[in-house]
């Protein structure tokens, strides 16, 4: 158990749809990350907020948006959804960003129909 | 994006050393090298970093090279539960680009 946890663990939805996937970091850690894991594409690093604010922005599309909160969780908003869309969602945390470790959740499966 | 190159697959005998290769030739002065590696149906889980030296940890070593264009991950001795992808990494400003790692299998 990293201490990252992740809601929900499943999510079935229909293209054109919009949801929220939930993050709640290790306790102590100021920094999350989003990553979105499919068959074809392998491991994508999407976003990452330190402290509430954004600080690095990978391949994330402009359907996708996330935000953290005072209280650290993160939320991530897929909307428009396309089939492609279905994947694996990890969020990961760390203590400050940088060269820290980052540890991951156990991720949301996201299935669109 | 720095850029790492492993095998796809290895396999392993139980209880045996595992040396799992990287290479990475475009790494740059303050590039970390990261490994994880993920279990089937599980999140990624960190398992060693370093910059220059050698790093050694309970799960494993890391021996990197002198001129840092290569490492390896060494697992002493592989147990099943060691079956994993594991994925070499190099940790530019905290964010973590993931290749299609090395699929590690374990023999009985």
């Amino acid at each position: 158990d990293s201490g990252v946890t992740q809601t929900p663990k499943h999510l079935i939805t229909a293209t054109g749809q919009r949801v929220t996937l939930r993050c709640s970091p290790r306790s102590g850690d100021l920094s999350v990350y989003w990553y979105q894991q499919s068959l074809d594409q392998g491991l994508q690093f999407l976003i990452q907020y330190y402290n509430g604010e954004e600080r690095a922005k990978g391949n994330i599309l402009e359907r996708f948006s996330a935000q953290q909160f005072p209280d650290l969780h993160s939320e991530l908003n897929l909307s428009s959804l396309e089939l492609g869309d279905s994947a694996l969602y990890f969020c990961a945390s760390s203590v400050w960003g940088s060269t820290d470790t980052q540890y991951f959740g156990p991720g949301t499966r996201l299935t669109v129909l | 994006d720095a850029k790492t190159t492993q095998p796809n697959s290895m396999e392993s005998n139980e209880e045996e050393p595992v040396h799992l290769p990287c290479n990475h030739s475009t790494i740059s002065g303050t590039d970390y090298i990261h490994w994880y590696r993920q279990l089937p149906s599980q999140g990624p889980e960190y398992v060693i970093h370093g910059l220059t030296s050698n790093v050694n940890n309970r799960m494993a070593s890391l021996a990197i090279a002198e001129d840092r264009k290569s490492s390896t991950l060494i697992l002493h001795r592989a147990t099943l539960r060691d079956a994993a992808v594991y994925y070499c990494i190099l940790g530019r400003q905290g964010n973590l680009i993931f290749g299609k790692g090395t699929k590690l299998s374990v023999k009985p």
